[in-house]
């Protein structure tokens, strides 16, 4: 069955210091991957997608995910984490089957400590 | 960018009343929408896939008889909750793209009394 697991439900780390919110996925074929970030009572919003190419794709508010084929991975990733990155990160996968239905992990939550 | 817009924002309803959520897709036009629920502190489960002009293909477990999609337009879908119970109360998202990228209304959260 085609799955996205995020192992971790939450990610605690200090203002400045870098952050990484894991991914791995399980979908045939050569996926679109995704991450999307969600506010309180808020709908998500696209932060960086991988759709082929450069492992390393940059997205919004200074983050980036590496892609990785062999572990099946696509961690995304800060260099400086911000108190305002506090939030609820989701992964997300398209089988690159056509349409664009999307299977999404379970989210990660950040705290970015003052 | 493209503008996906959901209203209600928030609405509070009796047991055993209908409840109709609209999704628009403000500057796309979307022949496919999709329908999220979510849980307090969970991920996103696809309830259904809206197909414009056609019917709406709902995931396993997914009550097609609770939760009506019309797909009338290739800006709107709509989502109804028909004789709402306290189970149902959740937080509803919907999404569309012009590609590959999804863009997600604000959601709406749904309180059932």
């Amino acid at each position: 069955a085609q799955s996205v697991a995020q192992p971790e439900d939450q990610v605690n780390v200090a203002e400045g210091n870098p952050l990484t919110v894991k991914c791995t996925y399980s979908v045939s074929g050569n996926p679109y991957l995704f991450w999307y970030v969600q506010y309180p009572n808020r709908g998500l919003q696209f932060l960086l997608k991988y759709i082929t190419g450069d492992n390393l794709v940059k997205g919004s508010y200074g983050f980036e995910a590496e892609f990785n084929k062999s572990q099946t991975s696509f961690h995304l990733k800060k260099p400086s984490a911000l108190v305002s990155d506090s939030a609820l990160y989701f992964c997300a996968v398209r089988p690159n089957t056509g349409g664009f239905k999307t299977i999404f992990g379970a989210g990660t939550r950040l705290f970015v400590k003052a | 960018g493209a503008v996906v817009s959901q209203h209600p924002s928030r609405v509070i309803c009796k047991s055993g009343t209908s409840v109709k959520i609209e999704c628009r897709s403000l500057d796309f036009q979307a022949t496919t929408m999709f329908w999220y629920r979510q849980f307090p502190k969970k991920s996103l489960m696809l309830m259904a896939t809206s197909n414009e002009g056609s019917k709406a293909t709902y995931e396993q477990g997914v009550e097609k008889d609770k939760f009506l999609i019309n797909h009338a337009s290739l800006t709107l879908s709509t989502l109804t909750v028909t004789s709402a119970h306290p189970e149902d109360s959740s937080f509803y998202i919907c999404s569309a793209g012009p590609n590959e990228k999804l863009f997600f209304g604000s959601g709406t959260q749904l309180s059932v009394l």
